[in-house]
This record gives structure tokens, C-alpha cells and sequence, in this order.
């Protein structure tokens, strides 16, 4: 079992839709991180977050290290958010991150 | 700054060669970290360095790939002798302080690409 479980692997949605990407991890962790990767490719830190909430425009990253889970929220989604959204933690020992498998999000206009 | 640097952006080598990636930290951060890429297991960390020093390799698949950090501006990964399965996206990524404190900053990464 992954250490870091995204939730869903792949979404489709109109725009101005209110989105949710879910994240569970299975290990104590010290941060979160969430990463968006464009179609070229290029990797771009959106959040990190060790408690509560953090907001960035259109951007709601929350997190809850009782139950092991963060969620990011989009609202208003438009195509320009198109991209894959990674969850990665930061995990005891190592100062690298562990990462899900990303969540494949196409808002289509 | 112009942010972490990649070279080269995409490399296509034959089974057996030595391939060399090679990348620019921002200057000023104290940590970089090497990832892969791959669509069945997606991002994994390699290895990291801290103020040019090799903190943690256990994600380095096997004796056939390498890292230095000569200089705070620098580093490599090298792969030798290549296989296909290294195929994928290799992503450098610096950071001003660990992982559980702030962001780390990515590279544009090198698409390997071993047939």
C-alpha cells in the first residue's frame, strides 16, 4: 500500500465547478505539500501545510493530521487549471517528500 | 533568478551508454534533491544533498546511478551503464530549508529516454 493515496486519479469537470482532490497518508508526517504539474511538465509548489487551512486565490488547501487527510479545492474552476495535482508529505527521517500518484484534473470550458 | 536549472531538457542514449544529467540550483538554497519520475510509480526521491553533502541515497535504484554536488551551484546525476527501464522524467529541485519547513523548487526536468 502507498504511503500517500490520492483521491480521484482522474477528474473531468465543467467550468466554474467547485473541485475537490483528497489526499490520505498512512505515516506521521511533519508537512504537506501540494504541487500542480502542468501539461509541459514543469512542477510549481502550490501549498504546504502542517495544520489548518491555508488560501490562495482561487486555492483552499486543508489538512487534518488526526485523520491523516488534506484536501484541495478549487472554485470557480476554469481550463487554465488544467493540470496534475500532486500530494506529497514530508515524512520522519528524511527530508525528501513522498508523493501520491497525482490526480489528472481537465476542466473543460 | 531564473529559477532551477535542467540540462539537457531531453536526452535520447542507447542501452549501455553513460548518460550525465546536470543541474543549477537557485543560489542561496542549502538543499537539493534528485527525483524520477515514471507513470507507474510517479515521483520518488532519489537522493538529496545538504549544503553539498549527500544526506540520504536509499531511493538510488542501484550501484549503475551516481550524484555529486561538487559546488553549491552544481550537481549531477549520472547513470552508467544505462537501461531502458531508467527511462523517465528526471526532476532536480532545491529548497532554502527542508522539506517540512518550505517549498522546494523544481527543475523543468530531463525526459531520459534509453532505447
Amino acid at each position: 500500500k502507498n504511503e500517500v493515496e490520492q483521491s480521484p486519479q482522474n477528474l473531468t469537470a465543467q467550468e466554474g465547478e467547485f473541485i475537490t482532490i483528497n489526499c490520505s497518508y498512512s505515516v506521521g508526517i511533519s508537512a504537506l505539500h501540494w504541487l500542480q504539474q502542468h501539461p509541459g511538465g514543469g512542477i510549481v509548489s502550490l501549498f504546504m501545510l502542517s495544520s489548518g487551512k491555508k488560501k490562495h486565490g482561487r486555492l483552499i488547501a486543508t489538512i487534518n493530521i488526526q485523520e491523516k487527510h488534506s484536501s484541495l479545492h478549487i472554485t470557480a474552476s476554469h481550463p487554465r487549471d488544467s493540470a496534475v495535482y500532486i500530494c506529497a508529505v514530508f515524512r520522519g527521517g528524511a527530508d525528501g517528500l513522498t508523493f501520491g500518484k497525482g490526480t489528472h484534473l481537465i476542466i473543460q470550458p | 533568478d531564473a529559477g532551477v536549472i535542467q540540462s539537457p531538457r531531453h536526452e535520447v542514449t542507447e542501452m549501455g551508454q553513460e548518460v550525465t544529467l546536470r543541474c543549477k540550483p537557485i543560489s542561496g538554497h542549502d538543499y537539493l534533491f534528485w527525483y524520477r519520475q515514471t507513470m507507474m510509480r510517479g515521483l520518488e526521491l532519489l537522493i538529496y544533498f545538504n549544503n553539498n553533502v549527500p544526506i540520504d541515497d536509499s531511493g538510488m535504484p542501484e550501484d549503475r546511478f551516481s550524484a555529486k554536488m561538487p559546488n553549491a551551484s552544481f550537481s549531477t546525476l549520472k547513470i552508467q551503464p544505462s537501461e531502458p527501464r531508467d527511462s523517465a522524467v528526471y526532476f532536480c529541485a532545491s529548497s532554502l530549508w527542508a522539506a517540512r519547513f518550505g517549498e522546494a523548487f523544481f527543475g523543468q526536468g530531463t525526459r531520459l529516454t534509453v532505447v
